[in-house]
């Protein structure tokens, strides 16, 4: 079992750029989870999804923020523009049942610094 | 009031001690609770779920104070490498409900 695969690993962009990170959940899982760490506010949930549905983006901090999952096996998140104040790992996870309340697998993490 | 809090430590203690987390939740309709460890520029991982009657895994033991939504993690005889932060996890209550995480907790154990 490969895991949640992230990818970049890392990224370094400049202010103003479009930003693309991607997500590879579980096989077999069907719920998949966006979040945002920073030093100051933590481990934050930008959106999720079950059954390549989104069920909450409240998470999602503005407009420059949109989130896909065309299909079970993979999803995107997008920053346009950029800022600086983005900058931050962001996590991908993915849980075999959210109904279930099921346990959440993260992957890497993307860490994004936006210059 | 935040939905999941922890006191976010650090805590330093020597090898061997015994150290105790505690979580507080808001939500009095939340239905699953777990503790995960983080380390140091790594993703979460998932140290164990917290059931309504206890439950211990080794040297951990976690807690649950539903009356007091409240959630403990107890580490006994701490190793250097239990140091990582813990962080409390608690679901929002609804069916096909999301996962809230603390601001974790910093342990730090020393030789």
């Amino acid at each position: 079992d490969a895991g949640v695969i992230q990818s970049p690993r890392h990224e370094v962009t400049e202010m103003g750029q479009e930003v693309t990170l991607r997500c590879k959940p579980i096989s077999g899982h069907n719920s998949l989870f966006w979040y945002r760490q920073t030093m100051m506010r933590g481990l934050e949930l930008l959106i999720y999804f079950n059954n390549n549905v989104p069920i909450d983006d409240s998470g999602m901090p503005e407009d420059r923020f949109s989130a896909k999952m065309p299909n079970a096996s993979f999803s995107t998140l997008k920053i346009q523009p950029s800022e600086p104040r983005d900058s931050a790992v962001y996590f991908c996870a993915s849980s075999l049942d959210q109904i279930n309340l099921s346990e959440a697998f993260f992957g890497q993490g993307t860490r994004l610094t936006v210059v | 009031r935040k939905e999941v809090e922890q006191d976010p430590g650090p805590f330093n203690v020597p090898e061997g001690a015994t150290v105790a987390f505690n979580c507080t939740y808001s939500n009095s309709a939340s239905q699953s609770f777990f503790w995960y460890r983080q380390d140091c520029r790594k993703e979460p991982k998932l140290l164990m779920s917290v059931y309504s009657s206890g439950n211990e895994d080794g040297r951990f033991t976690a807690q649950l104070n539903r009356a007091s939504q409240y959630i403990s993690l107890l580490i006994r005889d701490s190793k250097l490498s239990d140091s990582a932060t813990y962080l409390c996890v608690v679901n929002d209550g609804r069916q096909g409900g999301k996962l809230i995480f603390g601001q974790g907790t910093e342990l730090s154990v020393k030789p």
